[in-house]
């Protein structure tokens, strides 16, 4: 059973990059050519953030494309989200998603990122 | 890209039928069969409950179910049970490559 895990830090300054990492277990991430990032603001909707192809491509939400980036390393079977410039309003639970034809069909449990001095 | 929209809550009592409205664009839901639904119970992550309109993963009940006609999807829940209280949305992919989810509906079972 494949398993994602968020990790990184809990607390981001303000003007600062955000950065966090998703790892694959049970599983190869080959299972899934496509993967990608949601966050959730407290008491919001969800928010896609974008989505990496294990070729090698991207595609971002256009409201976050000039401050993201996601990366992924096959041999740790791992891939990451770095978003620059944060403020207040990145304040989120972060969560990374496997895709199944439209859909994300396993998601981490999520990360608590707060932005704040 | 805007949000798709969806009613802010529904209820209903146990065993009725419950449907929940996403309206989109031809650029996203129009475009593709590629509406998805998602529950979310407080303080937990989403669960994938539909894909690709009509598509159950295994697992997700058979009460739960996916259509859709032009700009709009829609879920819909069968024998309405206490346990499907939750948050859901839903997400669809859009003719420039991305995804985007509803603005969330809150399902009250009385």
């Amino acid at each position: 059973q494949v398993l994602l895990q968020e990790s990184g830090p809990g607390l981001v300054t303000p003007s600062g990059t955000l950065s966090l990492t998703c790892t694959v277990s049970g599983g190869s991430i080959s299972i899934s050519n496509w993967w990608s990032w949601v966050r959730q603001s407290p008491g919001k909707g969800l928010e896609w953030i974008g989505q990496i192809y294990l070729g090698g491509s991207n595609d971002y939400n256009p409201s976050l494309k000039s401050r993201v980036t996601i990366s992924v390393d096959k041999s740790k079977s791992q891939f990451s989200l770095n978003l620059n410039s944060v403020t207040a309003a990145d304040t989120a639970i972060y969560y990374c998603a496997k895709h199944r034809g439209f859909g994300f069909d396993i998601w981490g449990q999520g990360t608590m990122v707060t932005v704040s001095s | 890209q805007s949000a798709l929209t969806q009613p802010p809550s529904v209820s209903g009592s146990p065993g009725q039928s419950v449907t929940i409205s996403c309206t989109g664009t031809s650029s996203d839901v129009g475009s593709y069969n590629s509406v998805s639904w998602y529950q979310q119970p407080p303080g937990t992550a989403p669960k994938l409950i539909i894909f690709d309109v009509s598509n159950r993963p295994s697992g997700v009940p058979d009460r739960f179910s996916g259509s859709k006609s032009g700009n709009t999807a829609s879920l819909t829940i069968s024998g309405l049970q206490a346990e499907d209280e939750a948050d859901y949305y839903c997400s669809s992919y859009t003719s420039s490559n991305t995804y985007v989810f509803g603005t969330g509906t809150k399902v009250t079972v009385v």
